[in-house]
């Protein structure tokens, strides 16, 4: 079964909008981490955050954010006014310690294509 | 500081034959993690090494596939043979122990 759900496929914007994919998971463990990772067209996976189950709070980097809420399992990553640097794939990702710690499951991505 | 460096970046080979990736994790990490990612997909864990041991290898189709991580520094990913269904992209990712991870700029891997 799959244990992280990006049910948004595809996401275009026009550049200065601001885009937010939606992050859904499943896990029956009280201590897991979550992840957002950006793959662009060069193909290489960057790291952009990583979140623990006990940490609820919202964070912000620069135009990136996420919204973690346990209560609805949902992790979503927003980006404000995007960029055309933006147009990637974006993956969301799960780590917990009943698998085996480090291993990651991913969902099936979101591509976000961001025009001028 | 160097990222995780992989080789060769494409690599085109009929069925049935046999391919090797190779991958140099950054220095110091402990663990490397080997991904298949298929067109369209997520990466799918293959492997994970810590050191010089197995972690996790339950999604490597062993009948086909091997790893090994001499020295606990650098990883070799074989397959053999190989089948058009193992076209896809071959990354390796390196951690800390439970940190995050970060991945090298993968091989892509086609089958004919």
């Amino acid at each position: 079964a799959q244990k992280v759900t990006q049910a948004q496929t595809e996401i275009s914007v026009v550049e200065k909008e601001d885009v937010t994919l939606d992050c859904v998971y499943e896990t029956r463990d009280t201590t897991y981490y979550l992840f957002w990772y950006k793959q662009p067209p060069s193909g290489e996976l960057v790291f952009l955050i990583r979140r623990n189950s006990f940490d609820e709070q919202n964070e912000i980097s620069g135009r990136y954010s996420w919204n973690f809420q346990k209560s609805t399992s949902s992790f979503n990553f927003t980006i404000t006014a995007s960029q055309v640097v933006d147009s990637a794939v974006y993956f969301c990702a799960l780590s917990e310690p009943t698998d085996s710690w480090g291993k990651l499951q991913f969902g099936a991505g979101t591509q976000v294509v961001v025009t001028p | 500081e160097a990222g995780v460096a992989q080789s060769p970046r494409y690599k085109i080979i009929e069925k049935r034959q046999s391919v090797a990736f190779w991958c140099n994790p950054i220095s110091g990490h402990a663990t490397l993690y080997w991904y298949q990612q298929i067109l369209g997909q997520g990466p799918k864990l293959l492997i994970q090494f810590q050191n010089n041991g197995v972690v996790d290898d339950s999604q490597l189709p062993k009948d086909r596939f091997s790893a090994e991580r001499l020295k606990g520094v650098d990883s070799t990913l074989k397959i053999q043979p190989a089948k058009l269904e193992d076209s896809a992209v071959y990354l390796c990712a390196s951690s800390l122990v439970e940190d995050e991870q970060y991945f090298g700029p993968g091989t892509r891997l086609t089958v004919t």
